[in-house]
């Protein structure tokens, strides 16, 4: 039973233009929400978050949007720069006595062409 | 400063034996968490530790796995009887305090095959 869900495996958008990647969850006890980024052979690195209290969440070129009735989220990338170019990882987690456990979706594979 | 290392970088094993992995966490940091990525898949909790206190080893898949981290510090993943199905990336993780989800770090990944 998957609860995060990024249902789209790759994405390929030319330099300059918007990135939009999608994340769907399951789970309405979610309230704290992650974006994270992967180069191949390393680990996944922290990007953005965003809390439930909120519905959008801004840094640099990289925004997230929250839309908690539709249980989704959104990254944007704004514009879209060929080392964009990685393995996208939305995950969530709960607050409470278990925030640390992050569930993360399959990922999304961006590729950002010159 | 240096960031969370883990070794091997690499593992090669023979179905049945027992492997060990390895993680550094960043100094200061009082949580560490191991995780698991099997090819497709997203990344999958295993196990937790903060400080002193009990870890949360909820995530692990069988008693087949078990970790445990030696002066709070250095933590070790042991896999017995190792199966094809353990394959996978293990990332480790880690952070201050416990809190705050987004301030988790991760290292490379170990990168297992069982033959």
């Amino acid at each position: 039973d998957q609860q995060v869900k990024q249902n789209s495996p790759s994405l390929s958008v030319q330099e300059g233009r918007i990135s939009i990647l999608n994340c769907d969850y399951t789970n309405s006890m979610f309230d704290y929400f992650l974006w994270y980024k992967k180069y191949p052979a390393e680990g996944p690195t922290f990007l953005i978050s965003i809390s439930s209290i909120k519905d959008k969440n801004e840094d640099g070129r990289f925004t997230v949007f929250l839309n908690k009735s539709a249980k989704h989220l959104s990254l944007h990338i704004v514009p879209s720069q060929p080392g964009d170019s990685a393995v996208y990882f939305c995950a969530a987690s709960r607050s409470g006595g278990s925030n640390y456990k992050l569930t993360f979706g399959k990922g999304t594979l961006l590729t950002v062409n010159p | 400063g240096a960031g969370v290392s883990q070794s091997p970088s690499n593992k090669v094993t023979e179905k049945g034996k027992d492997v060990e992995l390895r993680c550094d966490p960043i100094s200061g940091h009082t949580a560490l968490y191991w995780y698991r990525q099997s090819l497709g898949q997203g990344l999958e909790f295993l196990i937790y530790f903060q400080g002193n206190s009990a870890p949360d080893k909820s995530g692990l898949p069988s008693d087949r796995f078990s970790a445990e981290r030696t002066g709070g510090s250095v933590s070790t993943l042991t896999i017995q009887r190792t199966q094809q199905e353990d394959s996978a990336v293990y990332l480790c993780a880690s952070s201050f305090g416990g809190q705050g989800a987004y301030e988790q770090y991760f290292g490379p990944g170990t990168r297992l095959t069982v033959t």
